[in-house]
């Protein structure tokens, strides 16, 4: 079993649509959780820190759920510019401050 | 600030030859960098922590004779792929932690295109 899985997509939703991603981890042991968008051919690009109590920012908001050891991301009123791959991050709870990536899942927001 | 630059961008070099990457953190210091590698429509893979003034700390599966790993000064981590095949090419990306910040923010460098022929 994968330490981080995610659904590869790919999403097509249409502009204005909610969309959520899932992702899974592993090891009960993880300490901290990311979201990160990756444009095609681009380094990934942090889009939120995901806490216990949920968080905001805009458009987007991310929840973890520790007892069922998932992250999700929802994307309200999707925009063409949210077309991207959306990456998790899991670091373990040690003092490496290692990340490990999930697959992605792909999101095409077509007109 | 907290800005990470790579260099090549991209390179294509002969199957045999060395290839060097440099990692640099351009506005703040840092005593861990990482090393990832991505092959075309998977995820990134991280291949070694790189730490400053000692030797690097390689994931399992990934050759530490053929991805040489030095990080010599708080600011410069670099990783020379040694004897590259074609399948070496990929896309690397280095990472750093800040060192003020104890948070468990890593900051991505543009990335390296590698193609091996």
């Amino acid at each position: 079993r994968k330490e981080v899985e995610q659904d590869p997509g790919p999403f097509n939703v249409p502009e204005g649509a909610t969309v959520a991603f899932n992702c899974t981890y592993s090891n009960s042991a993880s300490q901290s959780f990311f979201w990160y968008r990756q444009d095609c051919r681009k380094e990934p690009k942090l889009l939120m820190s995901v806490y216990s109590s949920g968080n905001e920012d805009g458009r987007f908001t991310a929840q973890l759920n520790r007892a069922s050891q998932y992250i999700s991301l929802l994307i309200r009123d999707s925009k063409l510019s949210d077309s991207a791959t959306y990456l998790c991050a899991v670091r373990l709870g040690d003092s490496s401050y290692k990340l490990i990536f999930g697959s992605g899942t792909r999101l095409l927001v077509r007109p | 600030g907290a800005v990470v630059s790579q260099h090549p961008s991209w390179v294509i070099c002969k199957s045999g030859t060395s290839v060097k990457i440099e990692c640099r953190s351009l506005d703040f210091q840092a005593t861990t960098m990482f090393w990832y590698r991505q092959f075309p429509k998977q995820s990134l893979m991280l291949m070694a922590t790189s730490n400053e003034g000692s030797k690097a700390t390689y994931e399992q599966g990934v050759e530490k004779d053929k991805f040489l790993i030095n990080h010599a000064s708080l600011t410069l981590s670099t990783l020379t792929v040694t004897s590259a095949h074609p399948e070496d090419s990929s896309f690397y990306i280095c990472s750093a932690r800040d060192l003020r910040d104890s948070t468990d923010t890593q900051y991505f460098g543009p990335g390296t295109r590698l193609t091996v022929l």
